[in-house]
């Protein structure tokens, strides 16, 4: 399978603390993208990184992206209890299409 | 969400017969998407489009069909539904995939019994 793999499988914090999400893919990437879903809901896109990108900021959010380990991390800064969601890594190894990792299941504890 | 809908939002039907869910883009994007989520397989892609009658299939393609004749819409059939077709789908969107991401609609709830 071509698809990222998130890690932690769950992540569980209380609020205002910071949220460290992980995701390693296998093959070479154009870009990396993070998707937020609320329970019962569709995606939202978070953020999209380059691969010739290190660094992106938006808000609270900052991704990295280390293409020697293939590997990226999101992290949610002075988390809120609306940050509760899983959060999913993409990537798109063949060009028009994403592949999704399994997700990471966030909880802030208010 | 804006732009993109999906209906039915829910769904139960029989084993063995057809079910068509529809996916419809007020964008005007090339790109639609069928993905399956499953517990444990995060999102799959079943079928896309990258433009009118231009589909391909995706990894998980066996016992689904798609079609798209109109730019705005996206059909996605099962053509004879088993019960390990249960799952959520949700339709996507792209203007552009190098530089946007998706846009996902809500989701179509469906249950093979």
């Amino acid at each position: 399978s071509q698809q990222g793999e998130e890690d932690p499988q769950a992540l569980s914090i209380q609020e205002g603390e910071n949220a460290t999400m992980n995701c390693s893919y296998k093959t070479s990437i154009n870009n990396l993208q993070w998707y937020r879903q609320n329970s019962g809901r569709g995606l939202v896109h978070l953020i999209l990184i380059r691969s010739n990108e290190r660094e992106k900021h938006s808000g609270r959010l900052r991704v990295t992206l280390d293409t020697s380990k293939k590997s990226s991390s999101l992290l949610i800064t002075a988390s809120r209890a609306a940050d509760t969601a899983s959060y999913f890594c993409a990537t798109d190894a063949t060009g028009n299409q994403f592949y999704f990792g399994t997700g990471t299941s966030l909880t802030v504890i208010p | 969400d804006a732009g993109i809908t999906q209906s039915p939002r829910h769904k139960v039907t029989e084993t063995g017969t057809p079910v068509t869910l529809r996916c419809h883009q007020t964008e005007n994007h090339r790109y639609m998407y069928w993905y399956r989520q499953d517990p444990g397989h995060g999102l799959r892609l079943i079928h896309y489009s990258y433009g009118v009658k231009d589909t391909d299939k995706g990894e998980v393609s066996d016992g689904y069909s798609v079609s798209r004749s109109k730019t705005e819409d996206f059909l996605l059939t099962l053509e004879s539904a088993t019960s390990s077709q249960t799952s959520v789908y949700f339709c996507a969107i792209s203007l552009n995939v190098a530089n946007y991401g998706y846009t996902f609609g809500s989701g179509t709830r469906l249950t093979v019994v």
